[in-house]
């Protein structure tokens, strides 16, 4: 089945420097690659999505690029806040004739530090 | 207010006996999906439902069953809990599955965003 693989699972930054954290998937199938993001205690939240059909998408401070071919794809937070500070998962979804599956990386703490 | 609400949001039970985590949601969405959430594992897929009576499983549906006999309702049943299913379990749900293409009321990023319950934190001991 599919397998979601994520990189690194905890990164430290500095306030106002660049975060990037990298995730792969298995399946070619994958055509929807959402990153979310949990505060501690709290529930996850979609920030920003990219379909198959995209190799790039931005919104504000965070951009989200996509490699098919190397079936990779990567979250990248400009600029970095301390309300940056959470946990975040990238997930790929593998759907075929019968199924859709959500599967998640297994996560990156990212802290920025004032 | 558009949410998703789950209940109990905490539970202390023993193994074996029983129990049924309740999932609500009042945005009409198609999509619904349970998760459990484990240190160092992430989140990770139980089963899903694409629409009313449509049911089918993630990536660690053994122990667990669900059913979705109206729209709005999703609920968890683990018939005999046991220590291992101790963890964080929250429902999200969706107007469109995540791979779908989706000519519905949403597109876009509405159309696939996930919201998530609050969680619910379960102690099988």
């Amino acid at each position: 089945g599919e397998n979601v693989e994520q990189h690194p699972s905890t990164l430290s930054v500095q306030e106002g420097d660049s975060a990037v954290i990298k995730c792969t998937y298995s399946d070619s199938a994958s055509n929807y690659f959402p990153w979310y993001k949990q505060e501690l205690g709290k529930r996850p939240q979609l920030i920003i999505d990219i379909r198959s059909n995209v190799g790039e998408k931005k919104d504000q401070r965070i951009a989200v690029t996509l490699n098919k071919t190397a079936k990779h794809f990567s979250l990248h937070i400009t600029e970095t806040q301390p309300e940056d500070s959470a946990v975040y998962f990238c997930a790929a979804s593998l759907r075929t004739r019968n199924t859709d599956k959500l599967i998640f990386g297994t996560g990156t703490r990212l802290q920025v530090f004032p | 207010e558009a949410q998703v609400t789950q209940n109990p949001r905490y539970l202390i039970t023993v193994t074996g006996k029983k129990l049924t985590v309740t999932c609500s949601q009042n945005m009409n969405h198609e999509y619904m999906s349970w998760y459990r959430q484990d240190p160092g594992l992430g989140l990770r897929q139980i089963y899903y439902s694409m629409n009313v009576e449509v049911t089918d499983k993630g990536d660690v549906p053994e122990g667990y069953k669900v059913s979705r006999k109206e729209k709005r309702n999703f609920p968890l049943i683990l018939e005999s809990p046991s220590p291992n299913q101790t963890s964080l379990y929250f429902c999200a749900s969706s107007f469109r599955g995540q791979g779908r293409p989706s000519p519905s009321q949403a597109s876009g990023r509405a159309a696939y965003e996930q919201y998530f319950g609050p969680g619910t934190r379960l102690t099988v001991t």
